[in-house]
């Protein structure tokens, strides 16, 4: 079973519109972290928003929230006020387990293109 | 801050050839990874090191690969003998015992023809 599902493969969002990219994962560990991640078509990996499985409220950075929804193991990302510097693949990922273990597993992404 | 550092950004190699992928993790960094992008594959982990000691290879797909990490700053990871389906994006990221986050480096581009 995929442990991170991206059920979007593309996106298009009007800018300075909101957007929501989906993201639901599969664990049995009761702790676990989960990432957003933006790549541009330069391609390099820039970290976004990180939300904790014990965390009580949504993570926020900036324009980016994350909507945490435990019980239905989703965690969506909200992209406010969009811009045409965030078009780019976004990728949702997940850590498992607590402790010194900081694999990263990775959705398959969802491209936004966000229009003018 | 210099971030994580790959080299070379682009590869270009035929089929049987040595490749050599380097990476520089952000100084104080205990952990290192390695990636590889592929459109079919996404991103998968190939082998990460905890302290310079690799901790988890059951990503690296065959023999061919291999990585090192000689000391805290600097590792390495080399396919030998390439081939043209190795093509891919390798990235490596670092981060630090303390922090969740992983910092990723710019990737390496490597085509084997």
């Amino acid at each position: 079973a995929q442990k991170i599902t991206q059920t979007q493969p593309g996106m298009f969002v009007q800018e300075k519109e909101a957007v929501t990219l989906d993201c639901t994962y599969d664990t049995s560990d009761p702790s676990y972290g989960l990432f957003w991640y933006k790549q541009p078509s330069s391609g390099e990996m820039i970290f976004l928003i990180y939300q904790g499985s014990y965390d009580q409220q949504n993570a926020t950075e900036g324009r980016y929230s994350l909507n945490f929804q435990k019980a239905r193991k989703s965690a969506n990302l909200v992209i406010s006020a969009s811009q045409l510097g965030d078009s780019a693949m976004y990728f949702c990922a997940m850590r498992e387990g607590a402790g010194s273990a900081r694999q990263l597993t990775f959705g398959s992404g969802t491209q936004l293109t966000v229009l003018p | 801050d210099a971030g994580v550092i790959q080299s070379p950004r682009h590869e270009v190699t035929e089929m049987g050839q040595e490749v050599t992928l380097r990476c520089k993790p952000i100084s104080g960094h205990d952990y290192l990874f390695w990636y590889r992008q592929t459109m079919m594959r996404g991103l998968e982990l190939l082998i990460y090191f905890n302290n310079n000691v690799p901790i988890d290879d059951s990503g690296m797909p065959e023999d061919r690969f291999s990585a090192k990490m000689p000391n805290a700053s600097f590792s390495t990871l080399k396919i030998q003998p390439s081939e043209p389906r190795d093509s891919a994006v390798y990235f490596c990221a670092s981060s630090s015992q303390d922090r969740e986050k992983l910092f990723f480096g710019s990737g390496t581009q490597l085509s084997v023809l």
